[in-house]
């Protein structure tokens, strides 16, 4: 079965904080994408980042970084000096390698970013 | 920077119905997507098309979806009849060469079954 889960439905945090958003899939592909997508209030899905499961090296984007954790399946995804602007959803996606087209999507955190 | 362009932003119709959701994919990708979000739940995938031809379908996707590129931009979504749980937001997506490509989401048509 393939299946993302995203444990933390809400986060709120003061601007400047760091946050972290979990993302845990599942899957029985030993060759698999995963996705991090974030939905701003305006509603469309903007792509982040997408990681192969032969990389598991971490990623750095300016205040975005990704941790990818094959041994504990988690794609983890930290803000650092968290800005209003980065209010949004955050959906976290699987894509298996080759079986299948689809992307598998958690169910999204919200996150809120006070001033 | 190229986009997906989807219309109309909201359509609002009465159940019985039918619509048909507009997409014009990323000029240069081939293959397309169309996915569907319920209020505050998760994206969910209906159907992926390359080659005009639906290369897999969700168990959502039944008989009273379908999908079409009619011209060599567009690719669009028909909802037959309209039930009043095909209320959500309607993403369409492309991605370039191979499925295993990135896929780029359109900003959606937020669907409305009155």
């Amino acid at each position: 079965a393939q299946k993302v889960t995203q444990a933390q439905t809400e986060i709120s945090v003061v601007e400047k904080e760091d946050v972290t958003l979990d993302c845990v899939y599942e899957t029985r592909d030993t060759t698999y994408y995963l996705f991090w997508y974030k939905q701003p209030p305006s509603g469309e899905l903007v792509f982040l980042i997408r990681r192969n499961s032969f990389d598991e090296q971490n990623e750095i984007s300016g205040r975005y970084s990704w941790n990818f954790q094959k041994s504990t399946s988690s794609f983890n995804f930290t803000i650092t000096a968290s800005q209003v602007v980065d209010s949004a959803v955050y959906f976290c996606a699987l894509s298996p390698f080759g079986r299948t087209y689809k992307y598998i999507f958690g169910t999204g955190t919200r996150l809120k970013v006070l001033a | 920077e190229p986009e997906v362009t989807q219309t109309p932003s909201h359509q609002v119709t009465q159940m019985g119905q039918e619509v048909i959701l507009r997409c014009v994919p990323i000029s240069n990708h081939l293959y397309f997507y169309w996915y569907r979000q319920i209020l505050g739940q998760k994206v969910e995938f209906l159907v992926s098309f390359y080659n005009n031809e639906i290369s897999e379908k969700s168990e959502i996707f039944d008989d009273q979806f379908s999908v079409e590129r009619p011209d060599g931009s567009n690719f669009t979504l028909k909802i037959r009849s309209t039930k009043l749980e095909d209320s959500a937001m309607y993403f369409c997506a492309s991605s370039e060469q191979t499925a295993t490509d990135t896929q780029y989401f359109g900003p959606g048509t937020r669907l409305t079954v009155l």
